[in-house]
């Protein structure tokens, strides 16, 4: 099934920093979100993004949908402490025709730890 | 406001025991999903549910299982608990894909 290679696992950065992460597929994806989660809860939806070569902005996190629709980035401004958490990026892949996916494909996270 | 809530948020349980999870959504959304999260693993889909009486098997469905009686609510049961199924499950809903999934807060279950 398709996979989504997200990167860097783990980031360790200071107050102030600017911080980019990305995700990549060998499969075109029709949508990337970008989802969040604070320790000890479940990820929250950050942004959404659906045509190829998008970029959004959610304050200081902008996000971006590659032009090959096989990638995404995530980039986020001036770190404050309260961006610690993990970062998730999911997708929904391209189906062939008469084909249905309700389902989202998830990369496994990136770790960010901001030192204040 | 509309919410999905899950219960227990903690869970000690014995090897052999039958344990449910509770997974319950006053979204009205047709589509539910249960995750376990392990370090190292991400997110792994266990089961999922397009609607009433509808389940299918996730990536890690192997000695857990759901019924979907209801639009509300998708309990996850594990047949016989494991060392293996210690991990924190979390129970999502979905209107559309498109839109992402709503996440509960999750429930941290141990099995010793």
């Amino acid at each position: 099934g398709q996979q989504l290679n997200q990167s860097p696992q783990s980031m360790f950065i200071q107050e102030g920093e600017d911080v980019s992460m990305n995700c990549t597929s060998s499969s075109i994806f029709n949508t990337w979100l970008w989802y969040k989660q604070d320790p000890g809860e479940g990820p929250v939806l950050l942004i959404a993004l659906y045509k190829a070569g998008e970029l959004t902005s959610n304050g200081r996190l902008t996000a971006q949908f590659g032009i090959t629709r096989k990638d995404s980035f995530l980039n986020i401004s001036a770190s404050i402490p309260s961006d610690v958490g993990i970062y998730f990026c999911a997708g929904i892949p391209l189906v062939s025709r008469g084909g249905s996916n309700y389902k989202l494909t998830f990369g496994k996270g990136t770790l960010l730890t901001v030192n204040p | 406001d509309a919410e999905i809530t899950q219960s227990p948020r903690h869970k000690i349980t014995e090897t052999g025991r039958q344990v449910t999870l509770a997974c319950h959504q006053t979204w009205n959304h047709n589509n539910m999903f249960w995750y376990r999260q392990d370090l190292g693993h991400g997110l792994r889909l266990i089961h999922y549910s397009y609607g009433v009486q509808d389940t299918n098997k996730g990536e890690v469905s192997d000695g857990y299982s759901v019924s979907r009686s209801n639009t509300e609510d998708l309990p996850l049961t594990l047949e016989s608990a494991a060392s293996s199924q210690t991990s924190v499950y979390f129970c999502a809903s979905s209107e559309s894909p498109g839109f992402g999934y709503t996440f509960g807060s999750g429930t941290r279950l141990t099995v010793v």
